[in-house]
């Protein structure tokens, strides 16, 4: 069973820097063709993917964000990290990662983990 | 890095058949059968419910399908039920090798 959980601050502030962790079982992000992303929901918007990074440490960024993005992998600790620097009011928004197993085929996400609730406040 | 077009609403009554497209470009939707989608009740994470334009994982019901025609996606759900109430989501591969989501659909049950 694939399992992802986000972890990070709850609340930061304006021109900060966001860092939330994804710690995640179930699968190896050695196994080729694999890759977690992280993709974000403000309130009552749409969804925006954010980031990628594949088993081969290949990362892709949304090209409007990519200045202050940041994804890496820990794959002793099963764990993916993305940074987001300089951060604003619009930022405010659910963060998700999730896994793509394209090693299977799938080119899609196919495990989500709940979301955390990232507030931009002073 | 454009949003891909979805209606914001569509509606139907149970037992009927809805569609939910999902329009792109040629750099995008039109390029690649790459498009996924998804299924997100209030307050929860998304679901995959399609990938690859057309498949379905293991575990989601036969009365979701996917098609692609040219620069355009479809999500058509039959013999709706009252659990299939929720906001649709496409998304797709793009030649940025980037992934870009559509703005969202409500479907409501009638």
């Amino acid at each position: 069973q694939i399992t992802l959980k986000e972890s990070g601050p709850t609340l930061v502030k304006p021109t900060q820097t966001l860092t939330l962790t994804c710690t995640f079982s179930g699968f190896s992000l050695t196994t080729s063709g694999v890759g977690v992303g992280w993709i974000r929901q403000p309130p009552g918007k749409a969804l925006q993917w954010l980031a990628l990074v594949y088993y081969n440490d290949d990362k892709r960024y949304n090209p409007s964000l990519r200045s202050r993005l940041t994804i890496t992998k820990d794959t002793s600790k099963n764990q993916v990290v993305l940074t987001m620097t300089n951060m604003d009011h619009v930022d405010t928004a659910t963060y998700y990662c999730a896994h793509r197993p394209e090693d299977r085929g799938v080119r899609g996400f196919d495990a989500w983990g709940q979301g955390t609730l990232v507030t931009v406040s002073s | 890095q454009s949003a891909l077009t979805q209606p914001a609403s569509v509606s139907g009554s149970p037992g009927q058949s809805i569609t939910i497209s999902c329009t792109g470009t040629s750099s995008d939707v039109g390029a690649y059968n790459y498009v996924s989608w998804y299924q997100q009740h209030p307050g929860k994470a998304p679901k995959l419910m399609i990938h690859d334009v057309t498949n379905r994982p293991s575990g989601v019901s036969n009365r979701f399908s996917g098609s692609k025609s040219g620069n355009t996606a479809s999500l058509t759900i039959s013999g709706l039920q009252a659990e299939d109430e929720a906001d649709y989501y496409c998304d797709s591969y793009t030649s940025s090798t980037t992934w870009v989501f559509g703005g969202g659909t409500k479907l409501t049950v009638l």
